[in-house]
């Protein structure tokens, strides 16, 4: 059964920095794009970057690019989402989730993490 | 950057027809999906590849794409239908993923 499990919510600080994972079961890892996806408050779904895991190639938003960095362990077959500065505005549910099937980044999210929930607050 | 136009909302009565559009330039001649996603959960893939359903999907959800605009029709419409859809494609020029702004789906 292919999964993506989320590590939990957390409460930060403005200014703290931050990793959170995604950690992939039941698919061969290193083969699928994985994107992330944010999520503010009662709004739309905001695609943020994504990574094959296999050559860790990484392609990111412009409205994300130098804001977070995406990388991933293909050893324990986990994504990560990174910030070094928390803001305020960074309060948001955070999504991972695969691009199935075999023409990688064309092809939709198939599978998705249950979210990561991040409350940056003073 | 390519952008996708979702109506905010769309109202339909219970056994209706309802279509969210997903405008784009040229949208066509991309693949579109479009995702489901109810309150307080993970969006769902609900159509890929502009028509094509994932298993587990009921047969009332289908989609078109043509011209400038995507289409996702749910036919007879159920209570359980109430929820976010979100169209989505993967601009080759960018090498980026774009999401639409999402369509709230109200069963009346």
């Amino acid at each position: 059964e292919v999964q993506l499990v989320q590590s939990g919510a957390e409460v930060k600080k403005p200014g703290e920095s931050l990793k959170i994972s995604c950690k992939g079961s039941g698919f061969s890892f290193t083969n699928y794009w994985i994107g992330w996806v944010r999520q503010m408050p009662g709004k739309g779904l905001q695609w943020m970057g994504f990574i094959y895991p296999g050559n860790s190639d990484t392609r990111y938003s412009p409205s994300f690019q130098g804001q977070v960095t995406i990388s991933a362990d293909t050893s324990i077959n986990t994504a990560y989402l990174q910030w070094s500065s928390l803001e305020a505005s960074d309060t948001a549910m955070y999504f991972c989730a695969r691009h199935g099937g075999n023409s990688g980044r064309r092809n939709p999210y198939d599978y998705w993490g249950q979210g990561t929930l991040v409350t940056v607050s003073s | 950057s390519y952008v996708l136009t979702q109506p905010p909302s769309v109202s339909v009565a219970p056994g209706q027809t309802a279509r969210i559009t997903c405008g784009g330039n040229n949208i066509g001649s991309k693949s579109v999906h479009w995702y489901q996603q109810k309150p307080g959960q993970a969006p769902v893939l609900a159509v890929y590849a502009d028509s094509d359903r994932p298993s587990g999907i009921p047969e009332r959800f289908s989609g078109s794409n043509s011209g400038n605009t995507a289409t996702l029709t749910i036919s007879r419409v159920e209570a359980g239908d109430e929820a976010d859809y979100y169209c989505q494609v993967w601009d080759s020029s960018s090498d980026h993923v774009v999401f639409g702004g999402g369509t709230k789906l109200t069963v009346l």
